[in-house]
């Protein structure tokens, strides 16, 4: 079974500061990665994904993440955030059915964006 | 670009009545779109899976005669909720695949409250 592990459930910078945010996944078969941002009442909106090829992804808005297989992990970045970047940030992972409509979500976290 | 659009954005209904939620593909057909619910601060977690033209896919745990699928088109699914209870209440989003067959397009969400 496929999982997804966000560590830290609220992450709170500084605007201008490098944003971090952590997922870890667990997969039995090559997984494809999603990062997805989430503002208050609206649906998920798609920031980037690892399929296959390049491990390093840039999406939108200057955030990027990183496959490291090595790590199970799928770490997302931005050197300098803005206040328009606090929302909630979702890590998933296709479960590997060859169906990737049927994503595993991590429990998501809050990124706090201080002036 | 693939937009999904649900309606309505917002319902209230009392307990016992029955709640029908539409999820449409916008500008691109969709054979499979997938329903997930999402309680307060919490995850995303995937209902089941709409499939045009045949029965849904319930996830284990979901009461498939309380949340009715019906894919009608290549364009629309619905799910309704029947006999709606308060624990009912919640956020469901829908979500279609684009054409690359990887992506998921989210719709923006329907919060239903019962009461």
């Amino acid at each position: 079974a496929q999982s997804v592990t966000q560590l830290g459930s609220h992450v709170s910078v500084s605007e201008g500061a490098l944003v971090l945010l952590r997922c870890n996944y667990s997969s039995s078969v090559p997984p494809y990665l999603f990062w997805y941002v989430q503002y208050p009442n609206q649906g998920l909106q798609l920031l980037l994904k690892y399929t296959t090829g390049a491990t390093l992804v840039k999406g939108i808005n200057g955030f990027e993440a990183e496959f490291k297989k090595s790590e199970t992990s799928f770490h997302l970045t931005k050197p300098s955030a803005h206040m328009s970047d606090a929302a909630e940030y979702f890590c998933a992972v296709s479960d590997g059915s060859g169906n990737t409509g049927k994503l595993i979500f991590g429990q998501g976290t809050t990124l706090q964006v201080k002036p | 670009g693939a937009v999904v659009s649900q309606h309505p954005s917002r319902v209230i209904c009392k307990s016992g009545t029955s709640v029908k939620i539409e999820c449409r593909s916008l500008d691109f057909q969709a054979t499979t779109m997938f329903w997930y619910r999402q309680f307060p601060k919490k995850s995303l977690m995937l209902m089941a899976t709409s499939n045009e033209g045949s029965k849904a896919t319930y996830e284990q745990g979901v009461e498939k005669d309380k949340f009715l699928i019906n894919h009608a088109s290549l364009t629309l699914s619905t799910l309704t909720v029947t006999s709606a209870h308060p624990e009912d209440s919640s956020f469901y989003i829908c979500s279609a695949p684009g054409i690359d067959g990887e992506t998921q397009y989210f719709g923006p969400g329907t919060r239903l409250l019962v009461l």
